[in-house]
């Protein structure tokens, strides 16, 4: 079945770096773009990045943009957010998520695979 | 503040129909199809919803959506205490190159 297992997630202080990853099974990882997304606490879902299923086209929101960087290794079917200059608003759990294609090679526009969340808490 | 509009919270009771309201703008909701996620906090939110009124196989047909201009809808008829999580809609954004999500909806069955 599908599985997409965020880890890398902690406890990390303003200004520090993190990375989390995202392992993907049961599906064509390299055929898929991929998402993160986030919830900070008390909060609703928020976009953060998004990538092309070979890497090649990358995009972020205007919250992270300079200090978030997505990424994936096909050939270990994993997505990874390096994330630098942490912020405490950037406390939330984070989730991956998959996006298909249609025969066209476009993106059908909807994440129809999620992961449960790696929690990233920036605190001194 | 959201992107997109919706009611923080909506309620009903087992057995009705409760319908949750989706507000944008022409850059998002007025030009592109909006897709609405399942959400109980902690866990792994759920497609519910795609391409404005489409259901993934496996969603019952009690969840239906529709979207009218810059407006969309998520209705749920025959309520059931497990339909009890967050809501929320989504949509790309064309001015903002981005991915733009509600607030969330908190429905409750009384």
């Amino acid at each position: 079945q599908v599985q997409l297992v965020e880890s890398g997630g902690g406890v990390v202080q303003p200004g520090g770096s993190l990375r989390v990853s995202c392992a993907a099974s049961g599906f064509a990882f390299s055929g898929y773009a991929m998402h993160w997304v986030r919830q900070a606490p008390g909060k609703g879902l928020e976009w953060v990045a998004s990538i092309r299923y070979d890497g090649s086209v990358t995009f972020y929101a205007d919250s992270v943009k300079g200090r978030f960087t997505i990424s994936r290794d096909n050939s270990k079917n994993t997505l990874f957010l390096q994330m630098s200059s942490l912020r405490a608003e950037d406390t939330a759990l984070y989730h991956c998520a998959g996006e298909n294609y249609d025969n066209s090679g476009y993106p059908l526009g909807y994440f129809d695979y999620w992961g449960q969340g790696t929690l990233v808490i920036v605190s001194s | 503040q959201s992107v997109l509009t919706q009611p923080p919270s909506a309620s009903g009771t087992p057995g009705q129909r409760v319908a949750i309201s989706c507000s944008g703008s022409s850059s998002n909701i007025g030009r592109k199809p909006v897709n609405w996620y399942q959400h109980l906090p902690g866990t792994a939110p759920k497609l519910l919803i795609y391409r404005n009124n489409q259901r993934p196989s496996g969603v019952p047909d009690r969840f239906s959506g529709s979207k009218s201009g810059t407006s969309a809808s998520l209705a749920i008829s025959g309520l059931q205490s497990e339909d009890e999580v967050d809501y929320y809609c989504a949509a790309w954004d064309d001015s903002l190159n981005a991915w733009v999500f509600g607030g969330g909806t908190k429905l409750t069955v009384l």
